[in-house]
């Protein structure tokens, strides 16, 4: 059973596109998180949340815009797809903000989103 | 504001043989610490962390680091490489007062020779 599931696993959408990817995780997690690696495998934290709440908003484009329906679910809504978005995309989840529980924080396998 | 270090963007070594694999933080506030690896084109995997309690940690794999606060360091260590330690590792630190996030380093990529 995946802890952290992500879809989809792969996208190529064409640059101005608007897509989206899931995030669902199964570990009664209240805190969800994307982070994006780029091209050279440095990771960034782009958003958290803690119990559907947004608690971090870490500079990113208001292209971007996640929403948490509930606490096991964090999507991610991109609009107006640019070339520099290509990047692998990570949902990463844990209990509580500090990361202490025994997984810390434990990451999705990623979507990887490639703008033509 | 936090920061990591990681020394040497590939690390080789042979099979049998330490593997070490440096992770200087800078944090203002006491930090929490963490190993990740990531297998090629895989997600990260938690390998250990260090929140509280005992500096030296040992996680999964036969993996250990060690927290020296003296030194900003949380280098991680494995006594004997393994043809399948070949990845990437990734250090990372968060804020133990507000965490909400791991900052990353840039990551090491290990490769394990015969």
């Amino acid at each position: 059973d995946t802890a952290v599931s992500q879809t989809p696993k792969y996208l190529v959408t064409q640059m101005g596109n608007d897509k989206s990817i899931k995030c669902e995780q199964n570990l009664g997690h209240d805190t969800m998180y994307w982070y994006k690696q780029d091209s050279k495998k440095f990771l960034k934290i782009m958003f958290s949340y803690n119990n559907k709440e947004l608690i971090i908003n870490e500079t990113v484009p208001n292209r971007f815009s996640p929403k948490s329906p509930d606490k096991a679910h964090l999507n991610l809504h991109i609009n107006s797809l640019e070339l520099g978005d290509s990047a692998v995309y990570f949902c990463a989840s844990s209990q509580g903000i500090l990361g202490t529980g025994e997984g810390g924080y434990t990451f999705g396998s990623g979507t990887r989103l490639t703008v033509v | 504001a936090q920061s990591v270090t990681q020394l040497g963007s590939h690390v080789s070594v042979s099979e049998g043989a330490l593997v070490l694999l440096r992770c200087n933080y800078s944090s203002s506030v006491p930090p929490y610490l963490f190993w990740y690896v990531q297998y090629p084109n895989q997600g990260l995997q938690l390998l250990l962390k260090y929140t509280t309690g005992a500096t030296l940690v040992k996680g999964i794999n036969g993996f250990e680091a060690e927290f020296k606060k003296s030194e900003t360091s949380f280098h991680l260590t494995k006594p004997s490489a393994h043809m399948s330690d070949a990845a990437e590792y990734f250090c990372a630190v968060s804020d133990a007062g507000t965490a909400s996030k791991l900052t990353f380093g840039t990551g090491t990529r290990l490769q394990v020779t015969l």
